[in-house]
């Protein structure tokens, strides 16, 4: 089963309005991580968050992280249409002794104008 | 640009050809990943290389051979694939553990 699910699949939404994705994971980790890929592109890191830490802010987006329900959420504020792409978290898990992330399925956000 | 170079950017090929798609790093990182990524289904991690050594082989079938000459350049050697393998093929690098991984924009492979 994979480590990382987000959910919702699929997100609708019109321009200004915020964005949120959740995902859940099942082992500990190290660190979270959330990439944003647009169609036909490679994926972009947007913001990583240790396992101490409990929130992350980096321009309109926002990032949090409960380890004890193992899930982190996603949010973009004031949302723009240039924000449309999917949007994946992986985890980094302890132990491994060098850097493998697995990624979940990923959110597909829609912005429309 | 994200500082992670791959080479082509599509590649249509046959079962029987041979083929190589390149990766090259201008970051300075230390470790480079091979990851696939087909429709509705996770990014899958086949290869993880540490300061030139392969560290991870994700149970990857033979018909993909990677091969990493220096801490720069990557390379994923195809031969007698399936179509099956058709997807994109995603190359990454990173510094130490506890860091974001940098990607290229990929290479979208569809065997005939």
């Amino acid at each position: 089963s994979q480590q990382g699910e987000e959910d919702p699949q699929a997100l609708s939404i019109q321009e200004g309005e915020n964005a949120t994705m959740n995902c859940s994971y099942k082992t500990s980790i190290n660190n979270l991580q959330w990439y944003r890929q647009n169609s036909g592109r490679g994926l972009v890191h947007l913001i990583l968050i240790r396992s101490n830490e409990r929130e992350k802010h980096s321009g309109r987006l926002r990032v949090t992280l409960d380890t004890s329900k193992k899930s982190s959420s996603l949010l973009i504020t004031a949302s723009r249409a240039a924000d449309t792409a999917s949007y994946f978290c992986a985890t980094e898990s302890k132990g491994t002794g060098f850097q493998k992330l697995v990624f979940g399925t990923g959110t597909r956000l829609l912005v429309s104008p | 640009e994200t500082g992670v170079t791959q080479t082509p950017r599509h590649l249509v090929m046959g079962m029987t050809n041979k083929k190589s798609l390149k990766c090259e790093q201008h970051l300075g990182h230390n470790a480079m990943y091979w990851y696939k990524q087909s429709a509705k289904k996770p990014l899958e991690l086949m290869f993880v290389y540490s300061l030139e050594e392969r560290v991870e082989n994700n149970s990857v079938p033979s018909r993909f051979s990677p091969e990493c000459p220096n801490s720069s350049h990557l390379f994923l050697h195809l031969h007698t694939l399936q179509p099956e393998d058709s997807a994109l093929y995603l190359c990454a690098s990173s510094q130490d553990s506890n860091q974001p991984q940098h990607f290229g924009d990929g290479t979208r492979l569809s065997i005939l």
